[in-house]
Order: structure tokens, then C-alpha cells, then sequence
């Protein structure tokens, strides 16, 4: 079985600051693991993913995310926060070993304040 | 762009009616999947399809079905809709790497009353 959690349903910073959104996964097996992004009344958009190597993974407008094996965590990241990036956020991951089924956690707001 | 295309975009209708939502992709991609969105939940998978006539149950599939008669088109179908089935549905397909990210359309948001 697999499965991710998003310990928090929102998160609240302020233009400039620093964001992390956080992610645990539990697979039984290698994980692939996602962060998607989704605006008011759009679909999810494809933000970054780790399949392995480098722990740290940089993807679209900024985001980065880190992997830890040994915590089983995949944390967003942006250095910098923008306004823009007031969005849910949706974490997913997939065991290497399960060919079709992608498991996604249940969201967090981020709402950047100017 | 995805080229997912997804109808209707939003649907009302009664209890005990049937209801029909499609999804049409334009890149020839083996997989889709259809998913539901509610607050809290995150998505859950319904069902998906690996290819034509060839589909199978997610985790929240009771009192739905499928049918992918064609390779462009993935249709998910209420036989008889519930209040407990208004969500917004999501289609998706998956990309062609091995990680097998998926992309999605723009979603269905359906209302039971």
C-alpha cells in the first residue's frame, strides 16, 4: 500500500519570505514522488518530481523540493515567496514497483500575503 | 498543454439520473484515469483505463463505470447519481516517461440534488 500525508492544511507566510509545504509518504517499495499545483477552478499542474539521485529536485517557477529518505519526507520548497504562489498543493507518489496508481495527499493552501 | 479536454464542465442535476462525463485527450496516451476532488480528501482514483477496452477499479469506484471504446476517449458514467457523488471529477493521462507523472484536464464539477 502507499500513501502521503500533508500534516498541514494551510500555510500563511509573507511576500519574500521563505515557503515549505510539507509531505511524508509511506510506499513499500522505491517511491516516485510528485508536487502538483492547483489554481482556483483549474486542473492540477505538474510542479517537480524525484525519481532518484540528487535529493535536492528544482522544478517550475522556483520550487524546489528535498528528499529524505530516512524522515520518508518530500518538502516544497521556494526560497522566496511570491503573491502568485497562493495555491493548493498537492503532493503524490508512486511505488516503483506499482505500474499505474499514483496516491496523492490531501492538499495545503498556501495563501502569501503581501 | 495536455491536450485533455474534458465535458461537461459543470453539470446539475437530480438523484436517481444518469449521468455521463468524457474525456478526450489528442496525444494518443495508453493510460487515463479519472479522479474525484473534495476538500479534505485530496483526489482519490475512480478508475483508469490502460488501453482500449481495458479498465479497471481505483479506490472509490462504487456506483460508477467506465468505457474507453477508443483510444481518445475515457468516459465515466453515473448510472444513478447520488448527493454523496457531488464532487469535481478529474481526468488525466499519463505522460510518456517512465515516472509516470500525469497531467490533467480542467475538471467536471457535478452537483446532485
Amino acid at each position: 500500500a502507499q500513501s502521503v500525508a500533508q500534516p498541514e492544511d494551510q500555510v500563511n507566510v509573507a511576500e519574500g519570505n521563505p515557503l515549505t509545504v510539507k509531505c511524508t509518504y509511506s510506499v513499500s517499495g522505491n517511491p516516485y514522488l510528485f508536487w502538483y499545483v492547483q489554481y482556483p477552478n483549474r486542473g492540477l499542474q505538474f510542479l517537480l518530481k524525484y525519481i532518484t539521485g540528487d535529493n535536492l529536485v528544482k522544478g517550475s517557477y522556483g520550487f524546489e523540493a528535498e528528499f529524505n529518505k530516512s524522515q520518508t519526507s518530500f518538502h516544497l520548497k521556494k526560497p522566496s515567496a511570491l503573491v502568485s504562489d497562493s495555491a493548493l498543493y498537492f503532493c503524490a507518489v508512486r511505488d516503483q514497483e506499482n505500474d499505474y496508481k499514483l496516491s496523492f495527499g490531501a492538499g495545503t493552501t498556501v495563501t502569501v500575503r503581501a | 498543454d495536455a491536450g485533455i479536454t474534458q465535458s461537461p464542465r459543470h453539470k446539475v442535476t437530480e438523484t436517481g439520473t444518469p449521468v455521463t462525463l468524457r474525456c478526450h485527450q489528442t496525444e494518443n496516451h495508453r493510460y487515463m484515469y479519472w479522479y474525484r476532488q473534495d476538500p479534505g480528501h485530496g483526489l482519490r482514483l475512480i478508475h483508469y483505463s490502460y488501453g482500449v477496452k481495458d479498465t479497471d477499479k481505483g479506490e472509490v469506484s462504487d456506483g460508477y463505470s467506465v468505457s474507453r471504446s477508443k483510444t481518445e476517449d475515457f468516459l465515466l458514467t453515473l448510472e444513478s447519481a447520488t448527493s454523496s457523488q457531488t464532487s469535481v471529477y478529474f481526468c488525466a493521462i499519463r505522460g510518456d516517461s517512465d515516472t509516470g507523472e500525469l497531467f490533467f484536464g480542467e475538471g467536471s464539477r457535478l452537483t446532485v440534488l
